[in-house]
């Protein structure tokens, strides 16, 4: 069955980057574009950008361009978000997906 | 970018009786190869989102079939035709035709 599969929670200085992990198993890794999407404590769910896993095209949402950056290893069927200059309002759940499967979500803390 | 509007933000439904949520967007999701790209999601507490809808009104696998969605163009609607005790969650309509994708605020349902 198809599963996305994330790292860890992190705790991280603000200031700081954080690279989060998502391994694709079940399908073709190279056939669906991988979205991150991701959610503050108590609220909506907020995309953050999407990748070709075919190609390495990317579309990161306007308020993050120039901090985050997302790559895939298709020799492996991973997928990596970094955000970078990390805030404490970036503390949030973090989620890898295709249209039809979402991985289990990274909590990502930022604190001093 | 689109905005998702959907209505109402909370629900609260006796179990056996209908219950339905409004998605509207702020321009069209018809896309030219003819496909409306409108999904929806729920989230059960502490879970992932998981995918009900795709493409305003195919169920997607696995899906109890009280489930349904309708609509064209801007305007959507998910229903469920009896409501069970396992539909508390929080929904949200997802659209995937333009980049930025956006979701609604999200609706939560809880059970009289």
């Amino acid at each position: 069955q198809v599963q996305l599969v994330q790292s860890g929670a992190e705790v991280k200085k603000p200031g700081a980057s954080v690279k989060v992990s998502c391994k694709a198993s079940g399908y073709t890794f190279t056939s669906y574009g991988i979205s991150w999407v991701r959610q503050a404590p108590g609220q909506g769910l907020e995309w953050m950008g999407w990748i070709s896993a075919y190609n390495g095209n990317t579309n990161y949402a306007q308020k993050l361009q120039g901090r985050v950056t997302m790559t895939t290893d298709t020799s492996t069927s991973t997928a990596y978000m970094e955000l970078r200059s990390l805030r404490s309002d970036d503390t949030a759940v973090y989620y890898c997906a295709i249209v039809f499967s979402w991985g289990q979500g990274t909590l990502v803390t930022v604190s001093s | 970018d689109i905005v998702m509007t959907q209505t109402p933000l909370s629900l609260s439904v006796t179990p056996g009786q209908p219950a339905s949520i409004s998605c509207k967007s702020s321009q069209s999701l018809l896309h030219s190869d003819g496909k409306t790209y409108l999904y929806w999601y729920l989230q059960k507490p502490g879970q992932s989102p998981q995918l009900l809808i795709y493409e305003v009104s195919s169920r997607f696998s696995g899906v109890p079939d009280r489930f349904s969605g309708s609509g064209s163009g801007t305007d959507f609607t998910l229903k469920i035709s009896r409501v069970e005790a396992e539909d508390v969650g929080v929904y949200y309509c997802m659209q995937g035709i333009h980049l930025p994708h956006t979701f609604g605020q999200g609706t939560k349902l809880e059970i009289k």
